[in-house]
């Protein structure tokens, strides 16, 4: 069964550093996002991305924030410079709503970001 | 804004028995969507069941299925014969219609499984 894949699992950063993850979505999904999930709390929308374009973003998802889809297959979220409170684990999700279907959002196994 | 509220941050249940999640939303829209997401240890998101709001009847999926009152915005989560496996944190998610959007999810209910 075809999955969303993410790495690195585990990313470890000096504050003020940049970070870019890495999203492989499912193929033939359309819509892609972003998700956080700060230790113990509940899971953040961070953007949104179809066609090449931001579809929507939350207040969080600031200048120092960046989506690119670099290639047919590869999804990616940058932190410009990296501050203590982005350590989170990071979801990226996928989906594909074909005629008459629910628009059902599939989430990778998300990369913990630990910022030092 | 749409809200997302689970009451119960955490539930017990004896293995082999049912026990019943609850979630409350807060929205304007008349038609949206609705899951049930379980985080285990290896804090990944799975989706266990969705409910399109417009559907009056519950969506079932196996030992899962879910109790929507769409006048109550109430959606509930029942998992019958509860093994092991289930233990995990599960949370409830909003999404207006349409794709790209955003889900929000409620503050999560971590399930004990008691053998």
């Amino acid at each position: 069964e075809p999955e969303v894949t993410q790495t690195p699992s585990h990313q470890v950063t000096q504050m003020g550093q940049e970070v870019i993850l890495h999203c492989v979505p499912i193929s033939n999904h359309l819509y892609f996002y972003w998700y956080r999930q700060i230790l113990g709390q509940k899971v953040e929308f961070l953007v949104s991305f179809y066609n090449n374009e931001i579809s929507e973003k939350s207040e969080i998802f600031d200048d120092q924030f960046s989506v690119e889809r670099p290639d047919g297959s590869n999804f990616t979220l940058k932190i410009r410079s990296t501050k203590l409170e982005d350590s989170a684990m990071y979801f990226c999700a996928s989906s594909t709503a074909g005629s008459g279907r629910i628009d059902t959002q599939y989430f990778g196994p998300g990369t913990r970001l630990t910022v030092l | 804004a749409q809200t997302v509220t689970q009451s119960q941050p955490e539930m017990s249940v004896q293995e082999a028995e049912t026990v019943t999640l609850s979630c409350t939303y807060d929205t304007s829209e008349s038609d949206y969507y609705l899951f049930w997401y379980k985080q285990p240890p290896s804090r990944q998101m799975i989706l266990v069941i969705r409910q399109e709001a417009y559907k009056q009847q519950n969506a079932t999926e196996n030992r899962f299925s879910v109790n929507f009152q769409k006048a109550a915005k109430s959606f509930s989560l029942k998992i019958s014969d509860s093994q092991l496996g289930d233990a995990a944190m599960y949370f409830c998610a909003y999404s207006p219609l349409g794709s790209a959007r955003q889900l929000t999810f409620g503050s999560g209910t971590q399930l004990t499984v008691l053998p």
